[in-house]
């Protein structure tokens, strides 16, 4: 069946724009999280969607960075004004609950110049 | 104190070699693992689940040790298609959802020689 898919895979923006990012989980998975991941580093948490509870989203960086999820779909990744630093994969992973594995999309490269 | 901890490597092994990994865990509440390969510049991919003792897959073995808090991943007769970053996943499971309760390592790097 469809995997994880993420879009765009590729953004590159200048600095102080906003820009969005979409995931697209797995059908009848109930579970969405999102993570950056820096070149060469580990994964970083950001946040967590599960269900209809409320979504964790302590590890958003900044108050530049929101996330949103319609039901059990579609989820989009806002960062505002961004900075170099922000310059990484994003990666978005759906399970079918908390306690299942995750897979993950393909990730967005985002390249802030 | 890191939750979850690999040694980074590299560790360069020679085709067909064996290779192992330890994976350590902080928290005694966790209670399913998870080992993830990940390519240079792709996703991670599953490739093990462990809820119980362990777990095995072929030439991949994984092994969970409660009680000294570690998860280890052995690979038999490796490939250079094995070559890869493994990245270890502990879960806490809490009671409900709504909270994140999983923690990954920063992964260790495989590179397979021929």
């Amino acid at each position: 069946g469809a995997g994880v898919s993420q879009s765009p895979s590729n953004k590159v923006t200048e600095k102080g724009k906003d820009v969005e990012l979409r995931c697209d989980p797995i059908s009848g998975h109930t579970a969405l999280y999102w993570y950056r991941q820096r070149l060469g580093q580990g994964l970083e948490f950001l946040i967590y969607f599960q269900g209809n509870s409320a979504p964790d989203k302590s590890g958003l960086p900044s108050d530049r960075f929101s996330a949103e999820r319609t039901g059990e779909s579609v989820s989009t990744l806002t960062i505002q004004r961004t900075q170099q630093e922000d310059s990484a994969v994003y990666l978005c992973a759906s399970s079918l609950d908390f306690t299942y594995e995750q897979y993950f999309g393909p990730g967005t490269r985002l390249t802030v110049t | 104190r890191k939750e979850v901890e690999q040694d980074p490597g590299p560790f360069n092994v020679p085709e067909g070699a064996t290779v192992a990994f330890n994976c350590t865990y902080s928290n005694s509440a966790s209670q399913s693992f998870f080992w993830y390969r990940q390519d240079c510049r792709k996703e991670p991919k599953l490739l093990m689940s462990v809820y119980s003792s362990g777990n095995e897959d072929g030439r991949f073995t994984a092994q969970l040790n409660r009680a000294s808090q570690y998860i280890s991943l052995l690979i038999r007769d490796s490939k250079l298609s094995d070559s890869a970053t493994y990245l270890c996943v502990s879960h806490v499971t809490m009671t409900g959802a709504g909270s994140y309760q999983l923690t990954f390592g920063k992964g260790t790097k495989l590179s397979v020689i021929p």
